[in-house]
């Protein structure tokens, strides 16, 4: 199993709060992801990062932001929860192989009231 | 567009038997090909990656095909368990940027019943 990890699992929320989704690894790997899944469908990439103070947006606009101020801690933040942004929140990070395998942390469900 | 789409959406079996998932994809340029075991409240786990040159990889129950010319890929589970009961994603990536970008499938949700 990866050695990636995400807090919290779960949290419910009311809207208008400011959210802070923690996303840590201990693999030492440079590029890491942030990730928004809804029930049954496919994963859409919201943010990503080459390292160090590197974040850039992803495919699938997000009014999220992150930053990486060390290698293995890459938080995503939302100033004003609201309910559009109930979801499953999964956070990656990749090697350095040719293939760059993700390693995928175990998720976080957001729920937005 | 580059998509990647599974078949079937859903999937019900019985314990011990076999089962085959479908992938077909329209990304290119093609780099690689993957299959993600996804259980339920958890991230997506790499269970074969396979490239241009590969037809076929095994991971002990889990044989994935890749027919590169006609854009399709298979995974097919052998003497399945009530453990595979899980959603399995195909994904792709194409290089064409540096990022390497990663083309999800909505995945089939296996189901396997005692």
């Amino acid at each position: 199993e990866a050695d990636i990890y995400q807090t919290p699992r779960y949290l419910v929320i009311g809207t208008g709060k400011k959210i802070t989704l923690e996303c840590s690894q201990t693999m030492g790997h440079d590029k890491m992801y942030w990730y928004q899944q809804d029930p049954g469908m496919e994963l859409h990439l919201i943010h990503y990062s080459y390292g160090v103070n590197s974040t850039e947006k992803g495919d699938l606009s997000s009014e999220s932001t992150v930053s990486r101020i060390r290698t293995e801690h890459f938080p995503l933040t939302l100033e004003s929860a609201r309910p559009s942004h109930t979801s499953q929140y999964l956070c990656a990070s990749s090697d350095k192989s040719l293939q760059e395998t993700q390693y995928f942390g175990p998720g976080t469900r957001l729920l937005v009231l | 567009k580059n998509q990647v789409e599974q078949s079937p959406q859903s999937l019900i079996i019985l314990e011990g038997k076999n089962c085959t998932l479908q992938c077909n994809y329209t990304v290119s340029p093609f780099s690689n090909l993957r299959w993600y075991k996804q259980d339920t409240g958890r991230g997506p786990v790499s269970l074969t990656i396979m490239t241009f040159s590969e037809n076929t990889k095994s991971n002990g129950r889990y044989t994935a095909t890749l027919d590169a010319d006609t854009k399709q890929s298979s995974l097919h589970i052998t003497a399945s368990q009530l453990s595979d009961s899980a959603s399995y994603i195909c994904v792709v990536s194409d290089r064409g940027s540096t990022l390497g970008r990663l083309y999800f499938g909505r995945g089939t949700q296996l189901t396997v019943w005692p």
